[in-house]
């Protein structure tokens, strides 16, 4: 079962745009990790934010975390064609096996 | 690059066959696991190995299997191969195997046909 759901599924916008994606989840959690994943290619790490953190920068990355919602948020800031991607969040909620949600489909047209 | 390697990249193979998918995690971690990708089914989470022992097992089917070597390299086992087996199979590596970062190899696509 799905632990992590993200809003939107797809999302397009135009570089230069910020593009902000949604995860809600549905128990505690230790950790929450945020993955991009190109198209059929491996998942790249982005963000580890722990249970006890609200909000995490990398870059132009920002992921927030409210536990009381359950939810966490990943924007990227001034986006890019590069940036074009599935971009999934996972919960730890049990030693470090993650569950995953559907993934958020990017398009960032040049 | 993650640092996890996996090996083969892409296999195609036969209903009723088995395979071997094998993964050398990222130097210095001890703990690796095992995840399937697949349209119906998303990103879950099979088995997971740490230091040689099995930590934690997911949605993992009886027919398939998996171990960690001393040299800390894993292999997953997938026999009796059903055309829903066809997925993306990921495996991945962390230092502790609790509560770290955990780092994905590129995947071995597998199709059953």
């Amino acid at each position: 079962s799905q632990q992590g759901e993200e809003d939107p599924q797809a999302l397009s916008i135009q570089e230069g745009e910020n593009a902000t994606m949604n995860c809600s989840y549905k128990t505690s959690i230790n950790n929450l990790q945020w993955y991009r994943q190109n198209s059929g290619r491996g998942l790249v790490h982005l963000i580890l934010i722990r249970s006890n953190e609200r909000e995490k920068h990398s870059g132009r990355l920002r992921v927030t975390l409210d536990t009381s919602k359950k939810s966490s948020s990943l924007l990227i800031t001034a986006s890019r064609a590069a940036d074009t991607a599935s971009y999934f969040c996972a919960t730890d909620n049990a030693g470090n096996m993650l569950t995953f949600g559907g993934g958020t489909r990017l398009m960032v047209k040049p | 690059d993650s640092g996890v390697t996996q090996t083969p990249k892409h296999l195609i193979t036969a209903t009723g066959q088995r395979v071997t998918l094998r993964c050398s995690p990222r130097s210095g971690d001890l703990s690796v696991y095992w995840y399937q990708q697949s349209l119906d089914q998303g990103l879950q989470f099979l088995i997971q190995y740490y230091n040689g022992e099995e930590r934690a097992k997911g949605n993992i089917l009886e027919r398939f299997s998996a171990q960690q070597f001393p040299d800390l390299h894993s292999e997953l086992n997938l026999s009796s191969l059903e055309l829903g087996d066809s997925a993306l199979y990921f495996c991945a590596s962390s230092v502790r195997g609790d509560q770290d970062t955990i780092y994905f190899g590129e995947g071995s696509w597998l199709t059953v046909v």
